[in-house]
C-alpha cells in the first residue's frame, strides 16, 4: 500500500505570496493531520481533518487554513507569507480520528520564504 | 537535517550496543504515546506506541517502556546498528477525543560502526 504522499516537496515563494500544499492519504485513511516542523520550534501541530470538517486547530494565525476533500485528499494554505513561515510541513494519515489512532507521516513539503 | 534544534540531545553509541533514549511528556491525560524515527530528509517514520494502560511494550529490537507516575517513556533499540542513526521522537496524544500529537524536543542517535 502507497505511503502518504505531499506535493510539491520543495517550494520556493516570497514574502507576501500565498501557498497551497497538498495531501493524499494513505489509501482507506480517512483522517489528516497537518504539523509545521521548523529547528526552533519543533514539530507542532496544526489542524485535523476528519469527513471534511477540520476537528482540531493548533495555535496558529489565520493565515494557515486547510481543507478536506470527499476522497479524503487534503490540502493546506498559507497566505500572506512570512519569512517565519519556512519550514518542513508533515502531512500524516490515520484510519479514523480516534485519539489512540496511529498518525503516518508523509515525507513532508519543504518551504523556503524569501 | 530539518529535525535537528540548536539544543538537541545527542546519543552516540557504538554499533552492537543497546541504546536506551529518555523523554519526559508534559500532560498527565495523555493515554497514547508513539515513537518515531526521522532520517535527514524524510518524514517521521513510525517505530512503536503504546497505551497508557501497559507500562511495556516490545517490538523487532524494540522495546518501549512507560512509567505514568513520573509522565516518563523510554525507547530501548538492541544491538544498535548504522542505520538506526537519526533523530528519535516521542510523541503525546493530547487531543481530547480527537487527533493532536505533541512531539518532544528530540533525540539525536549516532552509531559508530
Amino acid at each position: 500500500k502507497a505511503g502518504v504522499t505531499q506535493t510539491p516537496r520543495y517550494l520556493i515563494k516570497t514574502r507576501g505570496q500565498q501557498v497551497t500544499l497538498s495531501c493524499s492519504p494513505i489509501s482507506g485513511h480517512r483522517s489528516v493531520s497537518w504539523y509545521q516542523q521548523t529547528p526552533g520550534q519543533g514539530l507542532q501541530f496544526l489542524f485535523e481533518y476528519f469527513s471534511e470538517t477540520q476537528r482540531n486547530k493548533g495555535n496558529f494565525p489565520g493565515r494557515f487554513s486547510g481543507r478536506q476533500f470527499s476522497n479524503s485528499r487534503s490540502e493546506m494554505n498559507v497566505s500572506t507569507l512570512e519569512l517565519g513561515d519556512s519550514a518542513l510541513y508533515l502531512c500524516a494519515s490515520s484510519l479514523r480520528d480516534s485519539k489512540q489512532e496511529t498518525q503516518y507521516f508523509g515525507p513532508g513539503t519543504r518551504l523556503l520564504v524569501l | 537535517g530539518e529535525s535537528v534544534g540548536l539544543h538537541l540531545p545527542t546519543l552516540s553509541v557504538q554499533e552492537g550496543d543497546n541504546s536506551i533514549i529518555n523523554c519526559a511528556y508534559s500532560n498527565s491525560a495523555s493515554d497514547y504515546f508513539i515513537w518515531y524515527k526521522q532520517e535527514s530528509g524524510k518524514g517521521p517514520q513510525f517505530i512503536i506506541d503504546i497505551r497508557s494502560n501497559m507500562d511495556k511494550r516490545q517490538g523487532q529490537r524494540v522495546t518501549v517502556l512507560l512509567n505514568k507516575t513520573v509522565k516518563h517513556l523510554s525507547l530501548q533499540i538492541a544491538a544498535t546498528q548504522p542505520g538506526d542513526s537519526a533523530v528519535y521522537f516521542c510523541a503525546e496524544n493530547a487531543g481530547t477525543g480527537f487527533q493532536k500529537l505533541v512531539f518532544g524536543t528530540g533525540t539525536r542517535l549516532l552509531v559508530s560502526p
